[in-house]
């Protein structure tokens, strides 16, 4: 059964980049076309939809997030990464990794990233 | 960017009881909406996909409908398990955006 698990620091100083993993295990990540993206919640708010990958390489971002975004994938290492630079407090969220076809099918658990000096 | 707008913010029901949720798109987005439930301290989970087919696993008692800009969500009869915040989700023209939720609390 596949599963995600997001992995990086959970505390990063203003004007940092945010850095993190999402490892996939129990199937590759080249397999069955999905993309895979990457979500964010802040401390009792909303989903806010960050970017992801196609299985082409091909990379799709949130346009308010998009000039401080990269999403990359490592196949050899079947996981997939986020950067998030010149970070603020406005960033402090809890992180999903999660598969897409069209919709949302499987998440991580999350990992929540706190930015503070 | 299209706005997705839930309504209301928070339903307040007891177990039995029938909900009803409402996403309004600020344009078209055909049948490309999904509906998520989460739980405190969980990943949300996909409901519905297609504006009205259920995700595998999730019960009957769970059904979408609509298209173009209207869209519904409904519960026929509220289990305790089912206490939660919902959110629905577009995806079109390779933007994608999430409606700001409905939390359905006990009365």
């Amino acid at each position: 059964q596949l599963q995600l698990q997001e992995s990086g620091s959970g505390l990063v100083k203003p004007s940092q980049t945010l850095s993190l993993t999402c490892a996939v295990s129990g199937g590759s990540i080249s397999s069955g076309g999905y993309s895979w993206s990457w979500i964010r919640q802040p401390p009792g708010k909303g989903l806010e939809w960050i970017g992801y990958i196609y299985h082409s390489g091909s990379t799709y971002y949130n346009p308010s997030l998009k000039s401080r975004v990269t999403i990359s994938v490592d196949r050899s290492k079947n996981q997939f990464s986020l950067k998030l630079s010149s970070v603020t407090a406005a960033d402090t969220a809890v992180y999903y990794c999660a598969r897409m076809l069209r919709y949302f099918d499987l998440w991580g658990r999350g990992t929540l990233v706190t930015v503070s000096s | 960017e299209i706005v997705l707008t839930q309504s209301p913010a928070t339903l307040s029901l007891s177990p039995g009881e029938r909900a009803t949720l409402s996403c309004r798109a600020s344009q078209s987005v055909s049948s490309y909406l999904a509906w998520y439930q989460q739980k405190p301290g969980q990943a949300p989970r996909l409901l519905i996909y297609d504006a009205s087919n259920r995700a595998t696993g999730i019960p009957a008692r769970f059904s979408g409908s609509g298209s173009g800009t209207d869209f519904t969500l409904t519960i026929s009869s509220l289990e305790p398990e089912d206490f939660a915040v919902y959110y629905c989700q577009q995806r079109s023209n390779g933007g994608l955006t999430f409606g700001g939720g409905t939390k359905v609390e006990i009365k």
